[in-house]
Parts: structure tokens; sequence; C-alpha cells
């Protein structure tokens, strides 16, 4: 199975700053079928990047996905306060589908 | 606009059995693929099982292939997984989740809530 590895694990920021969080694959992802997804405690989590660089509906231009085959990213201009929370990659190209184990964005 | 509601979690014994049920709404069941995904206490996220538009094929993680079965009536707007000779590691949030394929091989867009499972002696 392909292992999707997230760093950093936590990113202390302020708000207005950007981040930027990676996400290797161990092998090739199938035609960019990776999306990125944000979670905040309790709450299921919410899809914000699929195929790799398209924002779900009603997701904030300030959240956009790049990358192809093993290397990903997602970057967040702007940070505001809702955005502090935990993200996770996930590849669904190639069965079974895998989820990174996560990157913590956290108020400095 | 698009609900998912799990229900059925608990607290069970080990080598016990539990059904989870997902009731949808908001869209059309039978156009998509479906999926289980579980979360273990400050755990990531893990895919557990998926589905066909159709129920006609089904997909399994290892760690539980075997044990769970995740089935499907459209008509009921319904989703169930379940869950037989429960692990103490099957400890964990289950979360229902839609794909946007027919065939659960796409881009999943919605989750529920989520219900809690806890096995344990």
């Amino acid at each position: 199975e392909i292992v999707l590895t997230q760093s950093p694990g936590t990113l202390s920021l302020s708000p207005g700053e950007s981040a930027t969080l990676s996400c290797r694959a161990s092998q090739n992802v199938a035609a960019g079928y990776l999306a990125w997804y944000q979670q905040n405690p309790g709450q299921a989590p919410r899809l914000l990047i699929y195929g790799a660089s398209s924002r779900a509906t009603g997701i904030p231009d300030r959240f956009s996905g790049s990358g192809s085959g093993t290397d990903f990213t997602l970057t967040i201009s702007r940070l505001e306060p809702e955005d502090f929370a935990v993200y996770y990659c996930q590849q669904y190209g190639t069965s079974p589908r895998t989820f990174g184990q996560g990157t913590t964005v956290e108020i400095k | 606009q698009v609900q998912l509601v799990e229900s059925g979690g608990g607290v069970v014994q080990p080598g016990r059995s539990l059904r989870l049920s997902c009731a949808v709404s908001g869209f059309t069941l039978r156009n998509y693929g479906m999926h289980w995904v579980r979360q273990a206490p400050g755990k990531g996220l893990e895919w557990v099982a998926g589905i066909w538009y159709d129920g006609s094929n089904q997909n399994y993680a290892d760690s539980v292939r075997g044990r769970f079965t995740i089935s499907r009536d459209n008509a009921k707007n319904t989703l169930w997984l379940q869950m037989n000779s429960l692990r103490v590691e099957d400890t964990a949030v289950y979360y229902c989740a839609r794909d946007e394929a027919v065939a659960a091989n796409g881009n999943v867009d919605y989750w529920g809530q989520g219900t809690l499972v806890t096995v344990s002696s």
C-alpha cells in the first residue's frame, strides 16, 4: 500500500501568516488522486482539496493545493483563527486508499 | 443539504458483535459509492471498507477483512457496517463517508459526524 508521510508534524504560526504543509508518497499517486482534509477537535473531517489542486465547494481561495507524482503541498495563505486545526492528506488512486498521519497547525 | 448520520456505537466486550448504521439524506444514495473510515482516540484516519453504488462489490482493509461486512439498502437510504469478533484495537470513532464515484474509488466529499465504538472487557 502507498504510505503517505506528512511534514512537519506540528506547525506553530500566528494568524495572518502563511502555512505550507507537505505530503510525500512512497509511490506515485495515480492521476494525482490526492485530497486534503481539515479536522477540528470532535468534528468530522472536511474536504478542502481533491485531485491535488481543485478546491472543494465553499472552500476559501486562501487554501491551495499543488504537486504531482509523490510530492504534494497544501498552502494556506493568511491564516484565519478557524484554520488552526489538523490537516490530513489522502490518496485514492490506488487501493487501499491511505491517509497521512496528519499535520497540526497551532497558534503560536 | 447532504447529511450522513451514524448510529449504533457503544461499549462491547472483545469477541462480540456490533452493527453500525448510517442514514443519509439530501442526495440519491444509489448514485454514489460509500465508505466507512475510523479514527482511534487521539490517532489519525484509517479507511475500513468501501462499497459500490449498487452493493455488488465491497473492499476491506486487511485489518478487518473476514470480520467486518459493509452493506447498503438504497431504498432505505442506509449504509451498514456489521462488525464481528471485535478486538480492543477496533476501538475508534467510525465515520461513514460518501464517494463521488459509483465504484467507490473516487474522491470522498462528505462525512458523517461519527459514532464511537469502544471494545473493552
